[in-house]
């Protein structure tokens, strides 16, 4: 039972160089969510996908890009990685929309330096 | 001032303690409290949410909400190594269900 999966798992960029990150869920979920956390700040939205083809900016959604490629799967594109993109980025799926009573599930994460 | 605070510890307690985690929000707003659990290099799990105000109770975890105050509450009864995570808060603002406000986390220590 897989749930969410997130690829790569560790990634060292330079400054400039451009990376997707992967993430696919196999939960049939409709909504699916990206988040950075860095330490003493939680987790911050980056963007979400309240359903197939549909996309939206979270909180801190400058410097990043998204598709939503079908139902499993939502990347997220660093297109010129800078030093403060830095830090452990999440994807997470949820089931209707958002519930916040139904939560969230993560994936393990992908641990991101950019030098 | 970040809409909610939480003490990032660590917090070390022996086991078998009983453990309170808290967080402070400014939003009144705020419908659903969340608590999650996240170990070393891996990702938050839900552990237990509640609606609006009161307490709910799960096996050895209750959350209690006392709204008035703005304050939450997660204790953790016979506490065990295995309950040693950061656990982290989150809440859902009423005019939004995707954007979960979330607190920093609270390191936790149960030493054996």
């Amino acid at each position: 039972n897989a749930g969410v999966t997130q690829t790569p798992k560790f990634q060292v960029l330079k400054t400039g160089q451009s990376m997707t990150l992967q993430c696919a869920q196999d939960m049939n979920h409709n909504s699916m969510y990206w988040y950075r956390q860095d330490p003493g700040m939680g987790l911050r939205l980056i963007y979400y996908s309240a359903s197939e083809g549909t996309t939206d900016k979270g909180e801190v959604p400058n410097g990043y890009n998204v598709s939503r490629l079908n139902k499993r799967e939502f990347s997220l594109r660093l297109e010129s990685a800078a030093p403060s993109q830095t830090s452990v980025y999440f994807c997470a799926s949820s089931e209707h929309g958002g519930d916040p009573v139904l939560g969230a599930f993560f994936g393990q994460g992908t641990r991101l330096t950019v030098v | 001032q970040k809409e909610v605070e939480q003490d990032p510890g660590p917090l070390s307690v022996p086991e078998g303690a009983i453990v309170s985690l808290n967080c402070t929000y400014s939003n009144s707003a705020f419908q659903y409290f969340m608590w999650y659990r996240q170990y070393s290099r891996k990702g938050p799990e839900l552990l237990m949410y509640t609606y609006s105000s009161g307490n709910k109770e799960d096996g050895r975890f209750t959350a209690q909400v006392d709204k008035s105050s703005k304050y939450i509450s997660l204790f953790i009864r016979d506490s065990q190594p295995s309950d040693s995570a950061t656990y982290l808060c989150a809440m859902s603002p009423p005019d939004s269900n995707y954007q979960l406000i979330w607190g920093a986390g609270t390191k936790l220590i149960i030493k054996p």
